[in-house]
């Protein structure tokens, strides 16, 4: 069956180390996305795709970058992990046309001590 | 710019009990996209349902219906005969024109036995 995956689900980092966070879907989607969630702030986007090469800034980018050299996959990268920046991650993705529904990945819980 | 507020924050019911959860939206567009997502105690997010701007027909699923309102741009959400199994965190969101999904904050639905 297709599925969207994510990779660690759990994650504990230091402050100022790189990190990345991975996400696999096999839907064959050309729309992907990354939002964080916080108490208080629902789910806020961070960036998103709407296919290979193509990246796009969300509501709270600063901090982090994504790349898309494939289909597949979107990697979420924080440069230089802040504590402001622990949180749930959520990879989602969707057809190629805006009505499609997002179906998210089960989410990466990343502590930054 | 496109935007979904939950007004309702949380809301606790009894089991058996019928709940309406609101969602009133905001596009200039004339087509958009409404959803209704569940976050259940363990994380994920399901997809409940998605509804198009031109279809105004109430829709029913089982316990679950959704009443949508371009008058009041409104999507609500109600589960009749609530049952434990139904507390979670309820999201709407708002797909309009190219833009990613809207989501607003969230309703968090205790259903007490």
């Amino acid at each position: 069956d297709a599925e969207i995956t994510q990779s660690p689900r759990h994650k504990i980092t230091e402050t100022g180390r790189q990190v990345t966070l991975a996400c696999h879907q096999t839907w064959n989607h050309n729309n992907m996305f990354w939002y964080r969630q916080d108490l208080g702030h629902g789910l806020r986007l961070i960036h998103y795709s709407y296919g290979v090469q193509d990246t796009n800034k969300g509501e709270v980018s600063d901090g982090y970058s994504v790349s898309r050299s494939n289909t597949e996959d979107l990697p979420l990268t924080l440069e230089s992990a802040a504590s402001s920046q622990t949180s749930v991650y959520f990879c989602a993705s969707s057809g190629g046309t805006y009505q499609e529904t997002q179906y998210f990945g089960p989410g990466t819980r990343l502590l930054v001590l | 710019a496109q935007k979904v507020t939950q007004a309702q924050t949380e809301i606790s019911v009894v089991e058996k009990e019928d709940v309406t959860l609101d969602c009133v939206y905001e596009t200039r567009d004339t087509t958009y996209y409404l959803f209704w997502y569940k976050q259940p105690p363990s994380g994920e997010l399901v997809f409940l349902i998605r509804r198009n701007s031109f279809d105004e027909q109430n829709e029913i699923s089982g316990r679950y219906s959704w009443n949508f309102q371009k008058s009041t741009s409104s999507f609500n959400f109600t589960i009749t005969a609530s049952q434990v199994v139904d507390s979670a965190v309820y999201f709407c969101a708002l797909r309009s024109g190219n833009t990613p999904l809207v989501f607003g904050k969230g309703t968090r639905l205790s259903v007490i036995a």
